[in-house]
């Protein structure tokens, strides 16, 4: 499987301002990536599936103008908490579909925690 | 969305004994794959079982799919503190190769 660096693994900000997460790709080439969010206790929901030099593509009730996806090479996709608010503050995770292997790889994760 | 719904919930086992944890899904899928997740951590992939395989076995993992019943269990043998953590089956299909994760069973071994 491919290796995925997630960055940062935790950060606190607050009401108002934003917040960019980074998920790179170290060894493999990601047209596509995935960003989900996980609260405590909770499964993993998708939020938006990260295209390569595209649009990304959001689920049902995920607002796009608040979860800012930006996957301008192969190897790096970004997410941004726009204007956070206590609510957004959860555990974000992106991954990556590695090549010929049908698993995912994930990235470490990061801890949001907007006050 | 979720479509797996997992159980049980949680589940508290002593070092040495077995542990089975079982997911049932909605739609059609293309494989069904089950991931580990250590407290406040990423995932990490265990093991797929494909929509035409029946079982699966890793190690001390073995994994049965029902594609009549829409099911799948996933069991630990010989279970370890060290396995204890959080586990997830997730589902495949065609759609964008989206994964789509069930609620998961929280597992503990207890030395």
């Amino acid at each position: 499987g491919a290796v995925v660096s997630q960055h940062p693994s935790r950060v606190i900000c607050k009401s108002g301002t934003s917040v960019k997460i980074e998920c790179r790709s170290l060894d493999f080439q990601a047209t596509t990536m995935f960003w989900y969010r996980q609260f405590p206790k909770k499964s993993l929901m998708l939020m938006a599936t990260s295209n390569e030099g595209s649009k990304a593509t959001y689920e049902q009730g995920v607002e796009k103008d608040k979860f800012l996806i930006n996957h301008a090479s192969l190897t790096l996709s970004t997410l941004t908490v726009t204007s956070a608010h206590p609510e957004d503050s959860s555990f974000y995770i992106c991954s990556v579909r590695g090549g010929s292997f049908y698993g995912y790889t994930f990235g470490s994760g990061t801890r949001l925690t907007v006050v | 969305s979720q479509q797996g719904e997992e159980d049980p919930q949680a589940l508290s086992i002593q070092e040495g004994e077995n542990a089975t944890m079982n997911c049932s899904y909605k739609t059609s899928i293309n494989n069904l794959q089950w991931y580990r997740q250590n407290s406040g951590r990423g995932l990490v992939h265990l093991i797929l079982i494909r929509s035409n395989e029946r079982e699966k076995h890793s190690g001390r993992l073995r994994v049965t799919l029902d594609t009549s019943k829409k099911s799948s269990s996933l069991l630990i043998t010989a279970s370890r503190a060290a396995d204890t953590a959080s586990y997830f089956c997730a589902t495949g299909n065609n759609q964008g190769g989206k994964l789509i994760f069930g609620q998961g069973t929280e597992l503990s071994v207890k030395p």
